[in-house]
């Protein structure tokens, strides 16, 4: 099986454009999680899709959104970017076993530096 | 409110020694505990994982030991190898709604 892709890997923007991330989960695999890690605040959990609906939120602004499609496929935005908002963005897919424990198995990454 | 910690930044061990790496929680509400290994420019690959109604999983040469009473649990690496050297995360899920909550990471060093 394919792993999760993100992409793009690199992306450089500017203070106050906006940017979209995507990820493609497992195949299979109807959960995606996008995660923010930045070397202070280690990973922090940003959202989570299941079957195209946000079932969890973490403590992020409004300037972050993500909506899942159909085919299980995630995008993130984020607006307004600023200087902080530089970081590794990961993208997660499980199969939502529940018995076994829910493994995520995490892209590379998209990194975002925000100038 | 830091509810899962790791407490040591980074650890080094001789190759072929023991590695131990902790990690503290305080939510009682956890029932699942995994560790997760991340190299530098990849994503963490889940390492092992544990239920929260047991004290011990062991996968080859890793070890997962979980001390409920005092919210504790350490992942042992025995014998330690070159390849081990990485960014260990430890996680915990909420039963509650299944987020999954990561520590800090600690960074192993494998020494020759």
């Amino acid at each position: 099986k394919a792993g999760v892709t993100q992409t793009p890997r690199y992306l450089i923007k500017t203070r106050g454009q906006q940017v979209t991330l995507s990820c493609s989960p497992i195949s299979g695999h109807r959960s995606v999680s996008w995660y923010q890690q930045t070397p202070g605040q280690g990973l922090q959990f940003l959202f989570e899709y299941f079957s195209e609906t946000q079932r969890n939120k973490g403590n992020f602004p409004g300037r972050f959104s993500g909506r899942q499609f159909s085919n299980s496929r995630s995008e993130m935005n984020v607006s307004t970017l600023e200087l902080g908002d530089s970081a590794l963005y990961l993208c997660a897919s499980s199969f939502r076993d529940r018995v076994s424990g829910d493994t995520q198995y995490f892209g590379p990454g998209t990194r975002l530096t925000v100038l | 409110d830091q509810q899962v910690k790791q407490n040591s930044p980074s650890l080094s061990v001789q190759e072929g020694r023991i590695s131990i790496l902790n990690c503290d929680y305080t939510n009682s509400m956890f029932d699942y505990f995994l560790w997760y290994k991340k190299y530098p420019a990849e994503g963490p690959t889940f390492l092992i994982s544990i239920s929260s109604i047991k004290d011990k999983n062991e996968d080859g040469r890793f070890t997962v030991f979980l001390n409920k009473s005092a919210k504790h649990l350490s992942l042992h690496i025995v014998p330690s190898q070159p390849g081990d050297s990485a960014v260990y995360f430890c996680a915990a899920r909420l039963r509650r709604d299944d987020k999954i909550i990561f520590g800090k990471g600690t960074r192993l060093h494998i020494l020759p």
